[in-house]
């Protein structure tokens, strides 16, 4: 069973940094994609970061460019996202998400598992 | 940034009835690339539809997407009970992936 549990959120101050983890489990991490979505409290979806197999390809949303930065480490079946610079617009929950694969391919940007969520709360 | 619009906000029908959900697309979506979630209220979305038309493991013969360029649609053909939540659309066709804001389903 595929299971993704995010760790690291909480309580931070305007311009403070925070460093977002998640475990993975149930399938062969180094051999998939992953990524970071959020949802704002009451808001909708809002996609953040991916990162490819091997970390060749990573990409951002315009709003977290240069302030975030997404790595994984596959010996350790973690993937991780640092934020620094965090703004009271970052105040989300953070979903760690693994790429929807069919039986014959899989679709970079998409998302067939998510983790449970962590609350960022960026506040004074 | 490819930036998603989806109509109505809100849908407001009864069991049984059909859903028409639509998304639209500030540019043309390449190759189709086109999904919709499904999210209720205290849970992670679940992906419905890829690929414009493509269901997902496990998701019912009733749940059905269509479109492509700029114009998406997911249609529920007979609305379970369980079916009314909030949908979302998301494009993975660029680099930069986007998500419409959503369409909440209602009961009537």
């Amino acid at each position: 069973e595929v299971q993704l549990v995010e760790s690291g959120g909480g309580l931070v101050k305007p311009g403070g940094s925070l460093r977002l983890s998640c475990a993975a489990s149930g399938f062969t991490f180094s051999s998939y994609s992953m990524n970071w979505v959020r949802q704002a409290p009451g808001k909708g979806l809002e996609w953040v970061s991916s990162i490819s197999s091997s970390s060749s390809y990573i990409y951002y949303a315009d709003s977290v460019k240069g302030r975030f930065t997404i790595s994984r480490d596959n010996a350790k079946n973690s993937l991780y996202l640092q934020m620094n610079s965090l703004r009271a617009e970052d105040t989300a929950v953070y979903y760690c998400a693994r790429v929807f694969c069919s039986s014959t391919s899989c679709y970079a940007g998409t998302v067939g598992y998510w983790g449970q969520g962590t609350l960022v709360t960026v506040s004074s | 940034e490819i930036v998603l619009t989806q109509s109505p906000g809100t849908l407001s029908l009864s069991p049984g009835e059909r859903a028409t959900l639509s998304c639209r697309a500030s540019q043309s979506v390449s190759s189709s690339y086109l999904a919709w979630y499904q999210q209720k209220p205290g849970q992670a979305p679940r992906l419905l539809i890829y690929g414009a038309s493509s269901r997902a493991t496990g998701i019912p013969d009733r749940f059905s997407g269509s479109g492509s360029g700029t114009d998406f649609t997911l249609t529920i053909s007979r609305l379970e009970p369980e079916d009314f939540a909030v949908y979302y659309c998301q494009q993975y066709g660029s680099s930069r992936y986007t998500f419409g804001q959503g369409t909440k389903l209602e009961i009537k």
